[in-house]
């Protein structure tokens, strides 16, 4: 069954830092794979997203993620964090073919970056 | 811009009473996705649909109905409230298989409370 887990309920980090947030995935065939962003009181936002090709995505507001088959992971990235990233962040994967297109979501991680 | 709308930000019923949910998009999308949202859970998949009329038991469709007359609107109700269903509630469109990979679109969501 396809499974994504969120290992860390929150990530601190000062701005101008370096962020990651880590995901790691658990699929039958190969991964489709998507990061989104919920800021307080708000709906999902689309990041990125990874299906074939180049291991490095990137994405809206300056985020990337490495996908890395080997460890099973798809970590997200930005080199220099911003108070303003400070949200709630879901690592997602599509269900298994012929499921509709239905995602599947981790827990969460929510990012406190701290001026 | 994909733009999906929900009836209400915020919401607070009585317990049994009938309370409907209301998304609409704007896409021409064929799939349709009803998720509740509790801290510590992520999002879970309530109901979807993939042509109008037609829906499928997500995850945790106990307690939930769901409606799609016409493709650009699907509703969720709750046939007799209780206070377990308070939560944010999210809706969310996608193209169909074989138009997609399987990115999401969501609306803002409702934040519903049963007293």
């Amino acid at each position: 069954a396809q499974s994504v887990a969120q290992p860390e309920d929150q990530v601190n980090v000062a701005e101008g830092n370096p962020l990651t947030v880590k995901c790691t995935y658990s699929v039958s065939g190969n991964p489709y794979l998507f990061w989104y962003v919920q800021y307080p009181n708000r709906g999902l936002q689309f990041l990125l997203k990874y299906i074939t090709g180049d291991n490095l995505v990137k994405g809206s507001y300056g985020f990337e993620a490495e996908f890395n088959k080997s460890q099973t992971s798809f970590h997200l990235k930005k080199p220099s964090a911003l108070v303003s990233d400070s949200a709630l962040y879901f690592c997602a994967v599509r269900g298994p073919p012929g499921g509709y297109n239905k995602l599947i979501f981790g827990a969460g991680t929510r990012l406190a970056v701290h001026p | 811009d994909v733009k999906v709308t929900q009836s209400s930000r915020y919401l607070v019923k009585r317990t049994g009473e009938k309370v409907f949910l209301e998304c609409v998009q704007d896409m021409d999308h064929e799939n349709m996705f009803w998720y509740r949202q509790d801290p510590g859970l992520g999002l879970r998949l309530i109901y979807f649909s993939y042509d109008v009329k037609m829906k499928e038991k997500g995850d945790i469709p106990e307690g939930y109905s769901v409606s799609r007359e016409k493709k650009e609107r699907f509703s969720l109700i709750l046939e007799s409230a209780s206070t377990n269903q308070t939560s944010m509630y999210l809706c969310a469109s996608s193209l169909g298989t074989s138009g997609s990979v399987g990115e999401q679109y969501f609306g803002p969501g409702t934040r519903l409370t049963v007293t």
